[in-house]
């Protein structure tokens, strides 16, 4: 069955330090994966895609099929970075079905 | 146009009533579809309608939950019978074909649901 594991719930750091939201996934086709936001009293939002290898807001995410994981990185951690992020896997064949992950808690401190 | 709207933003309600959620889409978009998520988990899908006919259905839609898109624009999520797993919030989200997959779904604030 196709999942996708975030293995911290919470995640802390100091601004100006590099993160890494962790993301791995279990998927037999070829997958398509994003990363979605959620700021504080908003709507979550697609934050990256893989497809398109884009840097949004100095955050990158590269797959790695080898270790089927789609980390989410940023050198340097701001304040406003604090956000719930949810890892999501789009499936092949039709499906309009996105798998998201549990998410993870990230609060940049000052 | 304000984007996904959601209606109501929350409701309780006691075990074993009914309750419909109303979802307006961007009205451009076609597509349009549910989500369940409950505390602590990611959002599940339940269904997608393109226009106004049901394409996907998740086996998470038990036979107490229905949904409608009756004239391709608004959408109503039905659960009959309701039981307290069913406490959750009900996102709904919205797409033109497959931009989706560029610019992500848009989606609502959500439904929150408490069943006591």
């Amino acid at each position: 069955a196709q999942r996708v594991t975030q293995p911290e719930k919470l995640l802390s750091v100091f601004k100006g330090a590099p993160v890494e939201l962790k993301c791995n996934y279990s998927y037999s086709g070829s997958p398509e994966l994003f990363w979605y936001v959620q700021y504080s009293r908003q709507r979550l939002q697609l934050l990256l895609r893989h497809i398109s290898r884009e840097s949004i807001k100095g955050f990158t995410a590269d797959l790695n099929k080898g270790e089927t994981s789609f980390h989410l990185k940023k050198p340097f951690a701001q304040e406003e970075d604090s956000a719930m992020y949810y890892c999501a896997l789009s499936l092949q064949g039709g499906s309009e079905k996105l798998v998201f992950g549990k998410g993870t808690k990230l609060t940049v401190n000052p | 146009d304000t984007g996904v709207s959601q209606d109501p933003r929350h409701k309780i309600t006691k075990r074993g009533q009914n309750v419909t959620f109303r979802c307006d889409p961007i009205s451009e978009h076609n597509r349009l579809y549910w989500y369940r998520q409950t505390l602590g988990q990611g959002p599940e899908f339940l269904t997608y309608f393109q226009n106004e006919a049901q394409l996907e259905k998740s086996r998470l839609l038990s036979d107490r939950f229905s949904a409608e898109r009756p004239k391709g624009s608004f959408s109503t999520l039905e659960i009959q019978r309701t039981e307290q797993g069913d406490s959750a919030m009900y996102l709904c989200a919205s797409s033109f074909g497959q931009a989706w997959k560029f610019y992500g779904y848009t989606f609502g604030s959500g439904t929150r649901l408490t069943v006591v």
